[in-house]
């Protein structure tokens, strides 16, 4: 499975949208890119996931560029609570390859 | 919706001793994951399992071992534990899948080694 380059950290100001950059340039044609936060003391929570075309939910948008190396999670409009490390992952089938890395810490700023 | 629950929350120990911590996956769920995530690190992979049987594992020893149950809860058992087993142990399910089915975490044990 490929590995993951972010941004260690991140600010944003409380209102406006958080792009979170990802890097995966060695991703494979049946890889899915998944984002997922942890706040601190719980779990990682799934935001979203993607193959090729760009996703949307409640939480969250997911771009991903045409050739696949790159993607950016879009939180639309940033809130205090929105403040956690967000992961970046890759993977296709089960989970023993996948690198969570150090993600990137989320700052939203009042 | 019932979601992943993990007991104990906190957990001490010595070094040497055993320990198991235990998991109930979200309904529905097939598929069992567990992760350590150091201080200050993302989670790292230790093993999955599928129908009662490990299904990958991670650079981790034969110390740590699991169990899967016909209703899709786990177990994960650490023999002599070593001072570096310190950490936040987290369980996550899915379904069963090609890449495509998202995984849903617990909140984790807390374990620290003295």
């Amino acid at each position: 499975d490929a590995k993951t380059t972010q941004p260690p950290s991140m600010d944003c100001a409380e209102g406006r949208a958080a792009n979170l950059p990802c890097n995966h340039s060695t991703i494979s044609g049946n890889e899915y890119v998944y984002w997922y936060r942890q706040i601190h003391s719980q779990g990682p929570q799934y935001i979203i996931h993607g193959l090729k075309n760009n996703e949307t939910n409640e939480m969250a948008s997911l771009i991903i560029t045409e050739d696949r190396k790159s993607s950016t999670l879009i939180l639309p409009h940033a809130t205090l609570r929105d403040t956690a490390v967000y992961y970046c992952i890759v993977r296709s089938w089960g989970y023993q390859k996948v690198t969570f890395g150090t993600g990137t810490k989320l700052q939203v700023i009042p | 919706e019932t979601g992943v629950t993990q007991s104990p929350t906190h957990l001490i120990k010595t070094r040497g001793q055993q320990v198991t911590l235990r998991c109930s996956s979200q309904s529905g769920h097939n598929t069992v994951s567990w992760y350590q995530q150091a201080l200050g690190q993302g989670p790292q992979f230790i093993f999955q399992y599928y129908r009662e049987e490990e299904n990958g594992r991670g650079n981790f020893p034969p110390r740590f071992s699991g169990l899967q149950f016909p209703n899709y809860s786990s177990e994960l058992n650490v023999n002599a534990l070593e001072l570096d087993d310190s950490a936040l142990y987290l369980c996550a399910s899915s379904l069963w899948d090609q890449g495509n089915q998202p995984q849903h975490f617990g909140d984790g044990t807390r374990l620290s080694i003295l």
